[in-house]
């Protein structure tokens, strides 16, 4: 299994500032993701983190909003740019690929609060 | 990609049975059935997968239909720790770890 650190695991914010989101792996990784779970609901998934090149998108998610890093394959960051009190959230990152197979694994969250 | 439809919740006595269904009428050939679920304040966690047959492991049990269109995870004795969501998924063949979630299923266990 891969152990994921991610840091922050919680912040409350000002509306109108950026938070940038670390998420660290044990070991080094095919696949990483970012996801956002709004207050009782499901996962959303942001984007893909490509190591060396620019993450992947999905609709209604955009590079200026909720820009990606990916240096290597041990580390990623998520930022949340220009709050406002609907990024109120849990911020996940999870990993998978290579010799976990078919399997993800998940970083306990970030929960980030914006006033 | 092929969707899945499960209960919004269900409620079981601690050490019974639990059978937690999941429609997906519209899977492929070769989309995998995975598990997975998410306690109270962590990210969610793996549970099982399948292809076609039955599959066991130390957690729970994967009945698949015989026409793929359903599945049931089988948790033989319920325990509190196993109040969660319970989300089933098949992720695309294009990139077998990118992971949609629908709703899942709140699983309550009760003492």
């Amino acid at each position: 299994s891969a152990v994921i650190s991610q840091k922050p695991s919680r912040d409350i914010c000002q509306r109108g500032t950026s938070l940038t989101i670390q998420c660290q792996v044990d070991s080094q990784v095919t696949m990483m993701f970012w996801y956002r779970q709004q207050p009782g609901q499901s996962l959303t998934l942001i984007a893909t983190a490509n190591q060396g090149s620019e993450a992947t998108y999905e609709s209604g998610f955009v590079i200026d909003k909720f820009p990606i890093s990916r240096p290597n394959l041990t580390f990623s960051t998520l930022t949340v740019s220009n709050m406002s009190p609907e990024d109120s959230s849990i911020y996940l990152c999870s990993v998978g690929g290579g010799g976990f197979g078919e399997k993800l694994f998940f970083g306990s969250g970030t929960q980030l609060s914006v006033l | 990609d092929a969707k899945t439809t499960q209960p919004n919740s269900m409620e079981s006595n601690e050490e019974e049975p639990v059978h937690l269904p999941c429609n997906h009428s519209t899977i492929s050939g070769t989309d995998y059935i995975h598990w997975y679920r998410q306690l109270p304040s962590q990210g969610p966690e793996y549970v099982i997968h399948g292809l076609t047959s039955n599959v066991n492991n130390r957690m729970a049990s994967l009945a698949i239909a015989e026409d793929r269109k359903s599945s049931t995870l089988i948790l033989h004795r319920a325990t509190l720790r196993d109040a969660a969501v319970y989300y089933c998924i098949l992720p695309p063949l294009y990139n077998f770890n990118k992971f949609y979630f629908g709703s899942g299923t709140k699983l309550n266990v009760k003492p």
